[in-house]
């Protein structure tokens, strides 16, 4: 079936080291799209990644797109007690009709 | 500026009762989502809708009917509810790209 695994679960980390959460696909994704819910909060989007090889930055933020488009990573430096939350990423697959999956989602926890 | 409004945000139901969750959007979007948020199970889509007057099975779809009889409104049925079904669930729409969330209804069914 169509599904988007995500890792690491939990992530914690003291403030100003550095996090990245993993996102894989045993099929195709057309894109994917990460975003992020802040405890008690709705997820918000941070990013669409569409073409192979894909690099995005936001800030202290860097986006990646495998080239085999199986595969995404989210990976922010210096890491800040405001980038508290869980980080999901969500895929879209080929002919799914915009059909969106979400991963698992990460919890990054921020120790000042 | 509402985005997407769910209704209600609270509910506790008793076990076997039905009920209705609405969904609506006023951003003109083609596609709306529903999915149920439990812990450590990520967001999981039950059903979604790509246009009006259409609709498809998610990943978790049983127990659960959908309407979209109207572009602007997305409707999710507990027909009998069990406690399984005890979540935060999630309307979102989109229109290509980004999806806007709404706030959220936490049902508990005991």
């Amino acid at each position: 079936g169509q599904q988007v695994m995500q890792i690491p679960q939990y992530q914690h980390v003291q403030e100003g080291e550095d996090f990245t959460t993993y996102c894989n696909s045993s099929t195709t994704l057309s894109n994917i799209q990460w975003y992020k819910q802040r405890p008690g909060g709705h997820p918000v989007f941070l990013i669409q990644l569409v073409k192979s090889g894909e690099v995005k930055k936001q800030k202290r933020l860097t986006f990646q797109f495998g080239e085999a488009k199986k595969n995404s990573s989210l990976h922010i430096t210096a890491t800040q007690t405001t980038d508290v939350g869980t980080y999901f990423c969500a895929g879209s697959f080929s002919g799914g009709y915009n059909k969106l999956i979400f991963g698992a989602g990460t919890r990054l926890a921020v120790h000042p | 500026n509402a985005g997407v409004t769910q209704t209600p945000k609270f509910r506790v139901l008793k076990t076997g009762q039905s009920m209705t969750l609405l969904c609506a959007q006023d951003m003109n979007h083609e596609y709306m989502y529903w999915y149920r948020q439990d812990p450590g199970m990520g967001l999981r889509l039950i059903h979604y809708s790509v246009g009006e007057g259409t609709t498809a099975k998610g990943e978790v779809p049983d127990g659960y009917n959908v309407s979209r009889l109207k572009k602007q409104n997305f409707l999710l049925g507990l027909e009998s509810a069990a406690p399984s079904q005890t979540s935060v669930y999630f309307c979102a729409s989109a229109q290509g790209t980004e999806a806007f969330f709404g706030q959220g209804t936490r049902l508990t069914v005991v």
